[in-house]
């Protein structure tokens, strides 16, 4: 069965400084990636998805996230951290069947700090 | 092109009472799919409607259920609620075809109290 781990349930990182949200899958077939995003009383956005086409994804608003198998990972990362980028942020996988079936992990609340 | 709308944004319901959410999808999208977000949780998948039938459910009791209209446009509806139902609930919206790399569209949630 699809699952997906966040690592860490908050980030805190000052402006300016590197983003890394961390994020592990577990799948039996190849899987198919989403970030999304979570902004305070709203619904989520997709911030970029992996698709088998390039382990390198980039998203919106400057975040990217890179796919290794090896490490069953796909952590999300941003060079600089704006004010902005408070949100809480949801890795998930496709799990099995219908395709609006998405398997999200529990989130990680990141803020950021001036 | 409208998004994924969803109401009430608020509701208060007591144990036991039947509650009805409203979703209409993305212009264009004809699948809809339901989550329940508890607090401090991701969201978790209920289930999905295509061609006005239910195509897909994730691990819900009955009591749990909806309907899709002609228009695309959807209800989930939960019978007999428990303190536990408590939480936001999201529609999302899709375009069928795009198989497993098709994006979900969310809309902005409802979110149910239940006393």
């Amino acid at each position: 069965a699809q699952s997906v781990t966040q690592l860490g349930s908050h980030v805190s990182v000052s402006e300016g400084a590197l983003v890394l949200l961390r994020c592990n899958y577990s799948s039996s077939v190849p899987p198919y990636l989403f970030w999304y995003v979570q902004y305070p009383n709203q619904g989520l956005q997709l911030l970029l998805k992996y698709t088998s086409a390039a382990t390198l994804v980039k998203g919106i608003n400057g975040f990217e996230a890179e796919f290794k198998k090896s490490e069953t990972s796909f952590h999300l990362t941003k060079p600089s951290a704006h004010m902005s980028d408070a949100a809480e942020y949801f890795c998930a996988v496709r799990g099995r069947g219908s395709q609006g079936n998405l398997i999200f992990g529990k989130g990680t609340k990141l803020s950021v700090k001036p | 092109e409208t998004g994924v709308t969803q109401s009430p944004t608020h509701l208060i319901k007591t144990r036991g009472q039947q509650v009805t959410l409203r979703c209409s999808s993305q212009s264009g999208h004809n699948t809809v799919s339901w989550y329940q977000q508890a607090l401090g949780q991701g969201p978790q998948f209920i289930f999905q409607y295509y061609r006005e039938e239910e195509n897909g459910r994730g691990n819900f009791p009955p009591r749990f259920s909806g309907l899709q209209f002609p228009n695309y446009s959807s209800e989930l509806n939960v019978n007999a609620l428990e303190l536990d139902d408590s939480a936001l609930y999201l529609c999302a919206s899709s375009i069928p075809g795009q198989g497993n790399t098709g994006e979900l569209f969310f809309g902005e949630g409802s979110r149910l109290t239940v006393l």
